[in-house]
């Protein structure tokens, strides 16, 4: 399959165990954030979103928390899965009307048996 | 439910070569469209988007064109690759009423060229 990227950060996880993955997003205008994971040779899924107004966010085995002092994003998992594995990236939307998301570069979670 | 679509799923073609990727949309009218590359190692990078037919912008300037010429089709092309345009193009959409609006990818195509 596709290997989306090669040099990205990897976090290993055991399975059962939780994840966090970090995101530092640069612009202190962004007010609209999104997690997406990506499979090898697969196009980006949506897993989880948050506005500025909040500071966290929980769906299902995922936690979203946002720290804008320190612009700051995490996506937390739960209970990791086999079915985890993938990479992870963040999107941010400036609130500049007219302003397209922002991708960062990814994280690759590895889940070991 | 809506659902998004682009072939080829992989192509290899000879530097100099033209190109032409397409994406499809169904179940949604007048979406916004994206083209993305994805290289490795990096973040997504946006090409084009368009929010309406015949309506494109280019965010990098580059040897690749987009156009829309159907409400739910969008076409990326080149008329000469170079070996920098080897990536993962992925194609998306959105609704269009603006706002907090999560873009919806399709599956990608890898481009390989030699």
């Amino acid at each position: 399959g596709e290997s989306v990227g090669l040099h990205l950060p990897t976090l290993s996880v055991q399975e059962g165990d939780n994840s966090i993955i970090n995101c530092a997003y640069s612009n202190s205008a962004s007010d609209y954030f999104i997690w997406y994971k990506q499979e090898s040779g697969k196009g980006p899924q949506f897993i989880i979103d948050i506005r500025s107004n909040m500071d966290k966010r929980q769906g299902q085995r995922v936690t979203v928390l946002l720290n804008k002092t320190v612009k700051h994003l995490s996506l937390q998992i739960a209970a990791t899965q086999p079915g985890d594995s993938a990479v992870y990236f963040c999107a941010e939307l400036p609130g500049d009307y007219g302003q397209n998301f922002v991708f960062g570069p990814g994280t690759r979670l590895s889940v070991l048996p | 439910s809506q659902t998004i679509h682009q072939w080829p799923a992989t192509l290899v073609q000879p530097v100099g070569s033209p190109l032409s990727l397409e994406c499809t949309v169904e179940g949604t009218s007048n979406p916004n469209l994206y083209w993305y590359r994805q290289a490795a190692g990096r973040g997504l990078q946006l090409l084009f988007y368009s929010v309406g037919i015949g309506q494109i912008s280019s965010e990098v300037p580059q040897n690749l064109s987009a156009s829309r010429p159907q409400d739910r089709q969008f076409i990326l092309s080149s008329k000469k690759l170079l070996l920098s345009d080897s990536g993962f193009y992925l194609c998306a959409w959105s609704v269009s009423s603006g706002g907090y609006n999560e873009q919806f990818f399709g599956p990608g195509t890898r481009l390989t060229v030699l």
